[in-house]
């Protein structure tokens, strides 16, 4: 069972402060993806890295996908309120149908104080 | 567009009866469906993969018997939870993908979630 550990689990800062969450495994992943959950509600795709390495900038939001594929980080750049959720990254396998499997991370629960 | 929807939002049954929980695609056709668990504070753990018309696979540690998953159609997928017990209390999600080109990312969609709460 691939198994893909966040830090930290929670995360309580002040408004207009920067933080980063990181996920990490040992195992390789095709792709890894960063999904933000609302409460109540099912998670919704922030962004897909493919390749070793790759950075995607999200407006305030920076990930990254590690050279081996087995990490990730995502940083936020002065954090608004908004950005209050369960941030939950993915690891992409290939399943036996050809279609994509994904093991999700242990959760960052971050909160943002106004 | 990708919109998924989940059916009922939250439902309260009694320990010993049957839950169905429905997964449609609104706007595309979905050759693979994904259900996943979510208990409080918890990441999601993927229960079952299935694909239209054939039977789910299920990840190890899932009783097939006692979730069973019905993918009829390419825009609906059934999750019945047999005989539920207070600790089958969950969220349920469920997510749906569609086959894209050779070499593209089959990107899933998830839909809002199911509360279910045995009593």
């Amino acid at each position: 069972t691939q198994l893909l550990e966040q830090s930290p689990q929670f995360l309580s800062i002040q408004e207009g402060e920067n933080l980063t969450v990181y996920c990490n495994s040992s195992s390789v992943f095709s792709s890894l993806q960063w999904y933000r959950q609302e409460p109540g509600e099912g998670p919704v795709l922030l962004v897909t890295v493919v390749t070793g390495g790759e950075v995607k900038k999200l407006k305030r939001l920076t990930f990254q996908f590690g050279d081996a594929r087995k990490d990730s980080s995502l940083h936020i750049t002065a954090a608004q309120p908004g950005d209050t959720g369960l941030y939950l990254c993915a690891g992409i396998l290939r399943s036996n149908f050809g279609n994509e499997k994904l093991t999700f991370g242990t959760g960052t629960r971050l909160t943002i104080i106004p | 567009g990708a919109v998924v929807s989940q059916h009922p939002s939250w439902v309260i049954c009694k320990s010993g009866t049957s839950v169905k929980i429905e997964c449609r695609s609104l706007d595309f056709q979905a050759t693979t469906m994904f259900w996943y668990r979510q208990f409080p504070k918890q990441s999601l753990m993927l229960m079952a993969t299935s694909n239209e018309g054939s039977k789910a696979t299920y990840e190890q540690g899932v009783e097939k018997d006692k979730f069973l998953i019905n993918h009829a159609s390419l825009t609906l997928s059934t999750l019945t939870v047999t005989s539920a017990h207070p600790e089958d209390s969950s969220f349920y999600i469920c997510s749906a993908s569609y086959s894209r080109l050779a070499g593209g990312l089959n990107e899933q969609y998830f839909g809002p979630g199911t509360r279910l709460t045995v009593t």
